[in-house]
């Protein structure tokens, strides 16, 4: 089944605490993005990238680091985490010709 | 910058009505525009996409129209039923290279289909 994934689904933690949100997609996709959703702000885009070693800044990139080492996982970092970044996040994917993305079930996240 | 706003944040509609939902952008005319779906506590699900070029696009009981006169696209639901029950969300993206892979979202309508 065409999917993407993203792990763990539920997360507390404390301020300063090093975390990592796993995001994985076995469409062979070149595209893979990270999104935050709050209430009365929507979906903001937090980093992209378009290949293997490619990435770039979305609209809300600080506090956090991305990698893409393999095409298939895109891997959120917080490394110093802060009550602002209480939030559900995304990972989506998409295909280069295709434009359209796909979004992996989300990831709530608690920062106290 | 480019600003893309969805005018209503709730709609309620009766079953069986259409559903007409609104999506506005400032400044230049976005490539394509994308409609998803999102249920809450889930991902947005993509539903259609519509070029510039293109008046309207149609799958099954969705329309979807892009004015770019008008700086609008309107996204229809006929024949409305409650499990069309949604947050509707529009997006456009960056105006050109990588960017126009970047997409940025409306924040949504919340469509309610009563019974």
């Amino acid at each position: 089944e065409a999917q993407v994934t993203q792990n763990p689904r539920y997360l507390i933690t404390v301020t300063g605490k090093k975390l990592t949100v796993t995001c994985s997609q076995n469409m062979n996709h070149e595209y893979m993005s990270w999104y935050r959703q709050d209430p009365g702000l929507g979906l903001r885009q937090i980093y992209y990238s378009m290949n293997v070693e490619v990435t770039d800044k979305g609209d809300v990139p600080e506090g956090y680091k991305v990698s893409r080492k393999e095409k298939r996982n895109f891997p959120l970092i917080l490394e110093s985490p802060s009550p602002n970044q209480t939030s559900l996040y995304f990972c989506a994917s998409g295909g280069l010709a295709l434009h359209e993305q796909y979004f992996g079930p989300g990831t709530r996240l608690t920062v106290t | 910058s480019q600003k893309i706003e969805q005018n209503s944040e709730a709609l309620n509609i009766q079953e069986g009505k259409t559903a007409t939902l609104t999506c506005n952008y400032t400044n230049y005319s976005p490539a394509y525009l994308q409609w998803y779906r999102q249920d809450p506590g889930r991902g947005p699900v993509f539903l259609l996409l519509i070029r510039e070029n293109e008046k309207e696009k149609r799958k099954e009981r969705l329309k979807v129209t892009f004015d770019t006169t008008l700086k609008q696209s309107l996204f229809h639901i006929t024949a409305s039923q409650p499990a069309d029950s949604a947050t509707y969300l529009c997006a456009h993206p960056g105006n050109s290279g990588a960017g126009s892979y970047q997409l940025t979202f409306g924040k949504g309508t919340k469509l309610s289909v009563i019974p």
